[in-house]
């Protein structure tokens, strides 16, 4: 079974620039999660969908940030324009059920997204 | 709000020895907690959770962890370190009651261990 899978890895862009980055769910699991970890402090919930509805997106920084989920499967963070401080890694995560809250998410390789 | 403090940077511990990795966290009720492990190059890979029942849970590697109520700690244990135990490690803690605190995971700052010869 394939497990959570982000691209790109790794994105340089400039300041002012845009970045899409894209997450791929492990498959049949409702719940997809983004997170962000900054210049080696914790990681800090961004915002989650389930199925294409967002349930939560009190982490998102600003309106620079801009998260999609079409039909309830892949997802996309669309960065625009970038700043600076948005250099960090971008971790996605998916789970089952929401209900069964105790589930444990299961996480991406993460993209590393620097700002130059 | 909930909250997860793991109070050291890194921790150092020679192969073979036992090794701790801290952890407090703070949440209205009960929580679910998580450790979760990140190698170099590689993404958060589960290790071990604490839902309810016994406070000593096990998981992956080897690994367990003790959860306390009273101290509000889940450190992370394991009798024997290996070099290949060496990684970045994360404390994590959820909110167990539907309508409160949403489904996210709060994560601490992470432990680096280095587990050397």
């Amino acid at each position: 079974e394939a497990g959570v899978t982000q691209f790109p890895s790794h994105s340089v862009i400039e300041k002012g620039q845009t970045v899409t980055l894209r997450c791929d769910p492990i498959s049949g699991h409702d719940n997809l999660y983004w997170y962000r970890r900054v210049m080696g402090k914790e990681i800090k919930f961004l915002l989650h969908f389930v199925k294409e509805s967002k349930q939560d997106e009190s982490g998102m920084p600003n309106n620079r940030f801009l998260a999609e989920r079409t039909g309830g499967t892949y997802s996309t963070l669309k960065v625009q324009p970038a700043e600076l401080e948005d250099s960090g890694v971008y971790f996605c995560a998916s789970s089952q059920d929401r209900r069964l809250r105790g589930t444990e998410a299961f996480f991406g390789q993460g993209t590393r997204l620097t700002v130059v | 709000a909930q909250s997860v403090a793991q109070p050291e940077d890194q921790v150092n511990v020679a192969e073979g020895n036992p090794l701790t990795v801290k952890c407090t966290y703070s949440v209205s009720g009960n929580p679910y907690l998580f450790w979760y492990v990140q190698y170099p190059n590689r993404g958060l890979q589960f290790l071990l959770k604490y839902i309810t029942g016994d406070n000593l849970v096990k998981g992956s590697y080897g690994f367990e962890a003790e959860f306390n109520k009273s101290q509000t700690s889940f450190h992370l244990k394991k009798p024997s370190a290996l070099v290949s135990d060496s990684a970045l490690y994360f404390c994590a803690v959820r909110h167990n009651i539907l309508t409160g605190g949403g489904n996210k995971l709060t994560f601490g700052t992470g432990t680096q261990l280095k587990v050397e010869l």
